[in-house]
């Protein structure tokens, strides 16, 4: 099993900043099959991006992603108000697994 | 538009069962499979498994194997998670999602809460 971890656990930040998220797995994730997904309180998650750095339908452009191999980030630009919520990476290339989640809370 | 809807929330015993349901509609069911999610209060998301609404193949976590069965019925668009042998850490809120590796829409959550 890929076992994915996510750092940092919490994000403090303010409207306007940058968000830079990592997620590191314990054996390559082949072709790149690593998507993110974002989970706001009493929600279901969303589908933010795969394939490391294609968007899902909808999502702003100022989600990125990167990476590969072991490595992997994600980067909001700019955060909105909406952007405060929990942030998870997931591997499909191999039986999928989660990582355990990055919190970007308001400072 | 694509909506997976989830039945209600579940109180269970230790050792008892629980079936969870997840009706799809604004697509074709056949067309994706169904993806199984966990989340224990307060924690992350854990992959329980998916199933092939194409042909009824299921693959599941090493973790419940013989513990769980996903089934679906094609003629309701109607996806199952049946859990046995309950334990009290298997309280948790269960999500299906569209989709066997990425999952790009999914269910409201059920809670299903293991306590004696």
């Amino acid at each position: 099993e890929i076992v994915l971890t996510q750092s940092p656990g919490t994000l403090s930040l303010s409207a306007g900043e940058r968000a830079t998220l990592s997620c590191r797995a314990s054996q390559s994730v082949s072709s790149s099959k690593l998507a993110w997904y974002q989970q706001k309180p009493g929600q279901a998650p969303r589908l933010l991006m795969y394939g490391v750095s294609t968007r899902a339908i909808g999502i702003p452009d100022r989600f990125s992603g990167r990476g590969s191999g072991t490595d992997f980030t994600l980067t909001i630009s700019r955060l909105e108000p909406e952007d405060f919520a929990v942030y998870y990476c997931q591997q499909y290339g191999n039986s999928p697994t989660f990582g355990g989640g990055t919190k970007v809370g308001i400072k | 538009q694509v909506q997976l809807v989830q039945s209600g929330a579940e109180v269970k015993k230790p050792g008892a069962s629980v079936k969870v349901s997840c009706k799809a509609s604004g697509y074709t069911f056949t067309s994706y499979g169904i993806t199984w999610v966990r989340q224990a209060p307060g924690q992350g998301l854990e992959w329980m498994g998916w199933i092939s609404t194409y042909n009824g193949n299921a693959n599941y976590a090493q973790k419940f194997q013989g513990r769980v069965t996903m089934t679906t019925d094609t003629s309701t668009s109607t996806a199952y998670m049946d859990l046995r042998s309950l334990k009290s850490d298997d309280t948790a809120v269960y999500y299906c999602a569209r989709g066997p590796i990425i999952f790009d829409s999914w269910g409201q959550g059920t809670l299903v809460t293991v306590s004696s």
